[in-house]
């Protein structure tokens, strides 16, 4: 199976860039497509989905969300980080069966 | 609009089995298939694997090839996990979620299982 690997957590200002990395054991990259997408969950709620496909923005999320990356490297950038954002985030591989999530990390205020 | 509406929550006991759905509206239930993620209290997301909405087949990961099964029915747009024998590393929240390009695009709002004696 593929291992995500992410910092448990992340402490963050308002109004400042947070970076939130996942590194992947093996390269989830084919024909061009990095199958890496990131999800937000606050407690008690569901996941949602922000970034498809390595960068690119899911329905009704705003800009202030990215994701980058490619290979087995792969960033989401908040910015700037809002007070509703603080939340945790996961990464999760769909290149080789079976799907795969990182450990998740929990953003924090500083 | 889109919806995955699932069933409320279980309090159940060790080796016991329980069966919880997840109703779909506002799309067609056999364009896209339907998954299963288990999130233990305090921990991250664990794939759990999907069935194919138009043939009914289930994939299971690993970890859920023993006692858990996914099922459909199609008429009621409704899709199913049964967990048999419950244990209590089973004590968590599960999710349905629709699956698209690989990612997750909607997902229900999950059912707390807790297995206690």
């Amino acid at each position: 199976d593929i291992v995500l690997t992410q910092s448990p957590a992340l402490a963050v200002s308002l109004e400042q860039r947070a970076t939130i990395s996942c590194k992947t054991s093996q390269n989830v990259d084919n024909y061009g497509i990095s199958y890496m997408h990131w999800y937000q969950q606050k407690p008690g709620q569901q996941p949602k989905l922000l970034i498809y496909e390595g960068s690119n923005l899911a329905s009704g999320i705003p800009a202030r969300f990215s994701g980058s990356g490619s290979g087995t490297d792969f960033t989401l950038t908040i910015d700037p980080v809002e007070a509703d954002d603080i939340a945790t985030y996961y990464c999760q591989q769909s290149k080789d069966y079976p799907w795969t999530f990182g450990g998740g990390t929990k953003l924090e205020l500083k | 609009q889109i919806q995955l509406v699932q069933s409320g929550p279980e309090l159940k006991k060790p080796g016991e089995s329980l069966k919880i759905s997840c109703k779909a509206s506002g799309y067609t239930f056999t364009d896209y298939a339907m998954q299963w993620v288990k999130q233990a209290p305090g921990k991250g997301l664990q794939y759990m694997g999907w069935i194919n909405t138009q043939t009914g087949k289930p994939t299971y990961a690993d970890d859920f090839k023993e006692r858990f099964v996914f099922s459909l029915e199609t008429s009621a747009s409704t899709a199913y996990l049964q967990i048999n024998n419950l244990k209590n590393e089973d004590t968590a929240t599960y999710f349905c979620a629709r699956p698209k390009m690989g990612s997750s695009d909607y997902w229900g709002q999950g059912v707390m299982v807790t297995v206690s004696s």
